[in-house]
């Protein structure tokens, strides 16, 4: 089973608003992944925690809080976000978080107002 | 120069052509070599990955790395319309940031395969 889940699918959120984005993987992968991806562009790294430590914080903006409760969830924390913020938001896991492969999620289609 | 230099497409072929899709890169260190499929609006889908040089053939599927001349390919033979997506290569080498690797995005060829 190489099945990383992700919710919600779509979020539309004012600028106000306070939402979080979760993913889930149960291959007993020791890495975790957010991803940013505007259209017709590649992903771009935000953050990776590795065995539950935020390992690489890809100097995003503190709008964006990650959290990982356990090896197994990884969660994206969302408040005062920006219309430029709208993208599709993708969560990925590895092995061990060095150079191995990553396997993605669906993504969460956020929309910000 | 950029890492990863993947060119964009778009790249229309007939169903039933050989697709060839290509990468080039510029960091030696990369030893990881990934080919992901992603279809409009949904995640990357990892489609073959190679560890080093040499050939991996998963159906009708073939990913070729040539360290040498830092160029890895994709071949998609047969090629169905169900194949149109865009294709990102991604590779992965030795971290500088407390053992995490950073994947590297070619920026994907968008292909379509007409019926």
């Amino acid at each position: 089973d190489t099945e990383v889940t992700q919710t919600p699918k779509h979020l539309v959120m004012g600028m106000t608003n306070k939402k979080s984005l979760k993913c889930e993987q149960h291959m007993g992968h020791r890495a975790m992944y957010w991803y940013k991806q505007k259209a017709k562009k590649p992903p771009e790294l935000m953050f990776v925690y590795s065995y539950e430590k935020l390992s690489i914080n890809e100097s995003v903006p503190s709008r964006f809080s990650p959290e990982c409760p356990n090896s197994s969830l990884l969660n994206l924390h969302l408040h005062a976000l920006q219309p430029e913020d709208s993208a599709l938001y993708l969560c990925a896991s590895s092995s061990s978080g060095g150079a191995d492969t990553q396997y993605f999620g669906p993504g969460t289609r956020l929309t910000v107002l | 120069q950029k890492e990863v230099e993947q060119d964009p497409g778009p790249l229309s072929v007939p169903e039933g052509a050989i697709v060839s899709l290509n990468c080039t890169y510029s960091n030696s260190a990369f030893q990881y070599f990934m080919w992901y499929r992603q279809y409009s609006r949904k995640g990357p889908e990892l489609l073959m990955y190679t560890y080093s040089s040499g050939n991996k053939e998963d159906g009708r599927f073939t990913a070729q790395v040539d360290k040498s001349s830092k160029y890895i390919s994709l071949f998609i033979r047969d090629s169905q319309p169900s194949d149109s997506a865009t294709y990102l290569c991604a590779m992965s080498g030795p971290s500088t940031q407390g053992g995490s690797e950073k994947l590297v995005f070619g920026k994907g060829t968008k292909l379509t395969v007409n019926p």
